[in-house]
């Protein structure tokens, strides 16, 4: 009940298109639902957050939806850039409880 | 406002020996936990600590410990090293309360190499 299940593995996309990276969750208690993204040899960083009250939020160039009934959330990214190639986590949690991590989505844009 | 600090940046040690990383949280935040993040295996947590308490623990074994001192700064510990403890351990800060109380803020890492 306490995993994150984060799909796909590893995902390439041309430059221009929209990346879609998928998170499902078991506990319907969790409240909180960030997204990081992690550059090589560097630590994952906050990229956008949101709470199941809220059915999409938009940051940027990013956009997560979140589907309380179907347990699911998603990352959009919109025009996506070489910049953006990176490993993105998702996460979730309840409280004080520690973020449960997804597996991590590689994505690579292609130029 | 500063970021959070891991020290060292790199380590090198051999089988068997014992190892201290360290981590400056974000002034005020309370809460520092701990990762491991080796190659395919995203992010393992470890432990947390929140006001000098492990509030949450992974499940690693007895050889990783941590502590965290009253500036809110931590440090973790991990004995009698093994070749799979070969890592980067990422440290994060966190407000430790509130809604986003776990947003975590990440350090750069400790990349240990056991040989």
């Amino acid at each position: 009940q306490q995993q994150v299940k984060q799909s796909p593995q590893s995902l390439i996309v041309q430059k221009g298109g929209i990346p879609i990276i998928n998170c499902a969750y078991e506990n319907t208690a969790f409240d909180y639902f960030p997204w990081y993204q992690q550059f090589p040899g560097k630590g994952p960083a906050l990229l956008i957050a949101i709470r199941p009250d809220v059915s999409e939020k938009k940051e940027g160039r990013f956009t997560i939806s979140f589907n309380k009934s179907a347990k699911q959330f998603s990352l959009h990214i919109m025009d996506s850039q070489p910049g953006d190639s990176a490993t993105y986590f998702c996460a979730a949690s309840k409280g004080n409880y520690q973020l449960i991590w997804g597996a991590g989505t590689k994505l690579i844009i292609k130029p | 406002k500063a970021g959070v600090t891991q020290t060292p940046r790199y380590l090198i040690k051999t089988r068997g020996q014992q190892v201290t990383l360290s981590c400056s949280p974000i002034s005020g935040h309370r809460s520092v936990s701990w990762y491991q993040q080796t190659p395919g295996q995203g992010l393992q947590f470890l432990f947390e600590y929140f006001s000098e308490t492990q509030r949450n623990k992974g499940n690693f074994p007895g050889r990783f410990s941590g502590r965290q001192f009253s500036n809110s700064r931590s440090e973790m510990n991990v004995s009698t090293l093994e070749l799979g403890d070969s890592a980067l351990y990422l440290c994060a800060s966190s407000p430790g309360t509130g809604w986003s109380g776990t947003e975590a803020f990440f350090g750069q890492g400790t990349r240990l190499t056991v040989v």
